[in-house]
């Protein structure tokens, strides 16, 4: 079966534009995640999304950083006014969910993004 | 709070040698432990996995176990192959989370 994509694959744009990464996770997880991979900060939990609602934030970086999710499916990562820290790999992943014990997290190939 | 410590790389062996990387870890209660890793070009995939103390996670001749009185999780493999060659990253969920918090990722890379 399909696993987790994302898309745009890579995204170039100047700093202080807008951009949206999207990310569909496999059909049936209803626990979503977004984490970034940058050369000085390594790899970092961003927001968790258990179905539509985001119990857990906490990885934000700022107020310009926002994510939904819609239909317990799609989700959006949108970045404001973009800055050049905001360059690094954007990753999804999704699991079966639930809480109280473990389910593997599937990651996507990753959004590339370079703020000029 | 909770962090991941892992040794610096590059790692560089020769075909069917030993392996170890060490992690050790930082986090309250009784963390969730994974090795995951990141072939070129390739998307991170989960290798291994340990939820309580003494559990040993293996898959494809790696092993790690989880040690609560030294609070690590070192990986192991008794000998390595030039497909091995990657980026190994050791990971942990705290109790109560369902967020991975990661170390800063070990590069090996084995010659033939």
């Amino acid at each position: 079966g399909a696993g987790v994509s994302q898309s745009p694959s890579n995204k170039v744009t100047e700093k202080g534009k807008d951009v949206e990464l999207r990310c569909d996770p496999i059909s049936g997880h209803t626990a979503l995640y977004w984490y970034r991979q940058s050369l000085g900060q390594g790899l970092e939990f961003l927001i968790y999304f258990q179905g539509n609602s985001a119990p857990d934030k906490s990885g934000l970086p700022s107020d310009r950083f926002s994510a939904e999710r819609t239909g317990g499916s799609v989700s959006t990562l949108t970045i404001q006014r973009t800055q050049q820290e905001d360059s690094a790999v954007y990753l999804c992943a999704s699991s079966l969910g639930g809480t109280g014990s473990y389910n593997e997290q599937f990651f996507g190939p990753g959004t590339r993004l370079t703020v000029l | 709070g909770n962090s991941v410590t892992q040794m610096e790389g590059p790692v560089t062996l020769s075909e069917e040698a030993f392996l170890t990387i060490n992690c050790t870890y930082t986090a309250t209660g009784y963390p969730s432990l994974f090795w995951y890793v990141q072939y070129p070009g390739e998307g991170l995939q989960l290798l291994l996995k340990a939820t309580k103390a003494d559990d040993k996670g293996s898959n494809k001749g790696f092993e790690a176990t989880y040690r609560k009185e030294t609070t690590s999780f070192h990986l192991e493999k008794g000998s390595v192959q030039v497909s091995d060659s990657a980026v190994y990253f050791c990971a942990l969920i705290p109790t109560g989370f369902q967020k991975l918090v990661f170390g800063t990722g070990t590069r090996l890379l084995v010659s033939p």
